[in-house]
């Protein structure tokens, strides 16, 4: 069943500006991941966060974990056009799948 | 990361036929499979788990009849829809996991249109 939601839905920014998704899930969690979506076309992975780190960065890409409010956030800064798609927040099911949040969709305008 | 692609990208079939899909890992062998579905603006809903050589487990309200799983190489992974009609047409993603890695590593997708 899918657990993640993410807000917003959706999310128009100018390029440069930085750009914060967020989140939420349901039980308890061993990881959570995000993964980025181009309109068609299959998910790249952008980062991890295990349930015992607050903070993870990778390049522009800042993922927040708070697990006692059962959230986490994605802030891409300095955002490009480049960086328009849909973006999913995942967490672990049993058996190793993955439950996706419906994601935000955002769109960088230059 | 590992590669894994899928066969065809895209298919458009006529209703009542059916249509094959192949997920294939080319750099690790994936002894566990994954075939999610995506419906338009929508998120990924997993639709089974195929571990190699064993029957898959299908997720509540998958027919397991229509939507038929097979893993027979460690490599390789088909989902076949039989008799597919129009409300089957969505997109079609797999994903490859090792045993040595909880990681899933994701196909491009096949996006399938049922006239």
């Amino acid at each position: 069943s899918q657990q993640g939601e993410e807000d917003p839905q959706a999310l128009s920014i100018q390029e440069g500006e930085n750009a914060t998704m967020n989140c939420s899930y349901k039980t308890s969690i061993n990881n959570l991941q995000w993964y980025r979506q181009n309109s068609g076309r299959g998910l790249v992975h952008l980062i991890l966060i295990r349930s015992n780190e607050r903070e993870k960065h990778s390049g522009r890409l800042r993922v927040t974990l708070d697990t006692s409010k059962k959230s986490s956030s994605l802030l891409i800064t300095a955002s490009r056009a480049a960086d328009t798609a849909s973006y999913f927040c995942a967490t672990d099911a049993p058996g190793y799948a993955l439950n996706f949040g419906k994601g935000t969709s955002l769109l960088v305008t230059p | 990361g590992a590669v894994v692609s899928q066969h065809p990208s895209w298919v458009i079939c006529k209703s009542g036929t059916s249509v094959k899909i192949e997920c294939r890992s080319l750099d690790f062998q994936a002894t566990t499979m994954f075939w999610y579905r995506q419906f338009p603006k929508q998120s990924l809903m997993l639709m089974a788990t195929s571990n190699e050589g064993s029957k898959a487990t299908y997720e509540q309200g998958v027919e397991k009849d229509k939507f038929l799983i097979n893993h027979a190489s460690l490599t390789l992974s088909t989902l076949t829809v039989t008799s597919a009609h129009p409300e089957d047409s969505s997109f079609y993603i797999c994903s490859g996991q090792s045993s040595d890695s909880y990681e899933q590593f994701f196909g491009p997708g096949t996006r399938l249109t049922v006239l």
